[in-house]
């Protein structure tokens, strides 16, 4: 089975720029996550989509960062204008059920200069 | 709110060695305890799954316990190797399927 696919790999902006990234979930995989993780740190969940409706976006900072799940399949997270302090890696992973393993993807590395 | 803690968070072991790693959760209501293993520069590699229902799981050298009445999982690594190098993290999955990530245990094991 395919895994979860991530573009692209690195990323390198200066701040008050805009950027997107982009997420292709393991196929039927109706639940979707996307997590920011900063180094020496557990990932820290952004939003969560159950096909393409938000079912937890609490910790996401709505005044700057986006996302959307086309269909129920693809999805994009945008960050506008970007902070020094959003220089992270930001994975997306993708899950069957509540009670199935988490599968994750390489992650996209952000660098905001 | 749920939290979790994971210690120590750095550990360094000859190889060979069996060793444990801790995950502590303050909310025990929740439907399983996952581990994963995240190799540098990649994503998270699911490892085991423990349901609430279950007392551990195994795969392979890998052993995970799980003791919701305390909030605590343990993974249990024996014979470990230098391929073992990474770093480990549990996530406990509560209801509406949120995971929520300790900050993980960074493993060197030395040949």
């Amino acid at each position: 089975e395919a895994g979860v696919a991530q573009s692209p790999r690195y990323k390198i902006i200066e701040k008050r720029q805009s950027v997107a990234f982009w997420c292709n979930p393991i196929s039927g995989h109706a639940t979707l996550y996307w997590y920011q993780q900063i180094l020496g740190q557990g990932p820290k969940l952004l939003i969560q989509f159950q096909n393409n409706g938000v079912v937890d976006d609490s910790q996401l900072p709505k005044d700057r960062f986006s996302a959307e799940r086309l269909k129920g399949v693809d999805s994009t997270l945008k960050i506008q204008p970007a902070k020094l302090e959003d220089s992270a890696v930001y994975l997306c992973a993708s899950s069957l059920s509540y009670n199935s393993p988490l599968h994750f993807g390489n992650g996209t590395r952000l660098t905001v200069t | 709110k749920q939290e979790v803690t994971q210690i120590p968070a750095a550990l360094s072991v000859p190889e060979g060695e069996n060793l444990v790693l801790n995950c502590s959760f303050t909310d025990s209501a929740i439907y399983n305890l996952q581990w994963f293993r995240q190799d540098p520069g990649k994503g998270l590699t699911s490892l085991l799954l423990i349901q609430s229902s279950q007392r551990e799981q195994t795969s392979g050298r890998l052993n995970a316990s799980l003791d919701k009445s305390s909030g605590r999982s343990t993974l249990y690594i024996a014979a470990s190797q230098p391929g073992d190098s990474a770093t480990y993290l549990c996530a406990a999955v509560g209801y509406g399927q949120n995971f929520v990530f300790g900050p993980g245990t960074r493993l060197s094991v030395l040949p």
